[in-house]
């Protein structure tokens, strides 16, 4: 599949501030999906979005599925040590398959 | 819910050699599961699709006969790299797709191989 745009490519952070990325696509994705992935280990699932308009929160967490269907982004509230990690975008379309983003990895300065 | 898993986590192998990666979902049933390649400091690049019953679909520029896929029952699909060279050296990780279920792919932890 693509690659979607994801930025920031990587940000460091001051732990409490909040963080935002975003995704853009020149294609409609039916689902857009936010995983985590730290090193040595497989993404984790972190907020998937079905609709258009769609704001959803997982603690933390909260990601929009943009109303064109072509962008989301990602915010992460009062960041914590253990948000350090590289988080990827993916928009699936009809034949199921996930195209993602190049990641944006986080740090976090204590 | 929706836990995939793999096995081995690691493995090391000689040159010429075999290796097979299995790729199960614990708790769910997975019509379709997917392979991916992930190089350092880079995205995960999908290899192939693999369908219970049938025949994997293969990625452009993706070698079926280097990395075969059987997907034999609805919470196992393998991936074996066949005649292993240091350039197959890579982290390979498998997701699944809940049967029946929306678009969202659970990944499992991911297969480091090292081709010496």
């Amino acid at each position: 599949g693509q690659q979607l745009n994801q930025s920031p490519q990587s940000m460091f952070i001051q732990e409490g501030e909040d963080v935002s990325m975003n995704c853009t696509s020149s294609s409609i994705f039916n689902t857009w999906l936010w995983y985590k992935q730290d090193p040595g280990e497989g993404p984790v699932l972190l907020i998937a979005l079905y609709k258009a308009g769609e704001l959803t929160s997982n603690g933390r967490l909260t990601a929009q599925f943009g109303i064109t269907r072509k962008d989301s982004f990602l915010n992460i509230s009062a960041s914590i040590p253990s948000d350090v990690g590289i988080y990827f975008c993916a928009g699936a379309s009809n034949d199921y398959k996930l195209s993602f983003g190049a990641g944006t990895t986080v740090t976090v300065r204590a | 819910g929706a836990v995939v898993s793999q096995h081995p986590s690691r493995v090391i192998c000689k040159s010429g050699t075999s290796v097979k990666i299995e790729c199960r979902s614990l708790d769910f049933q997975a019509t379709t599961m997917f392979w991916y390649r992930q190089f350092p400091k880079k995205s995960l690049m999908l290899m192939a699709t693999s369908n219970e019953g049938s025949k994997a679909t293969y990625e452009q520029g993706v070698e079926k006969d280097k990395f075969l896929i059987n997907h034999a029952s609805l919470t196992l699909s393998t991936l074996t790299v066949t005649s292993a060279h240091p350039e197959d050296s890579s982290f390979y990780i498998c997701s699944a797709r809940v049967s029946g279920g929306t678009d969202t792919q659970y990944f499992g932890p991911g297969t480091r191989l090292t081709v010496l």
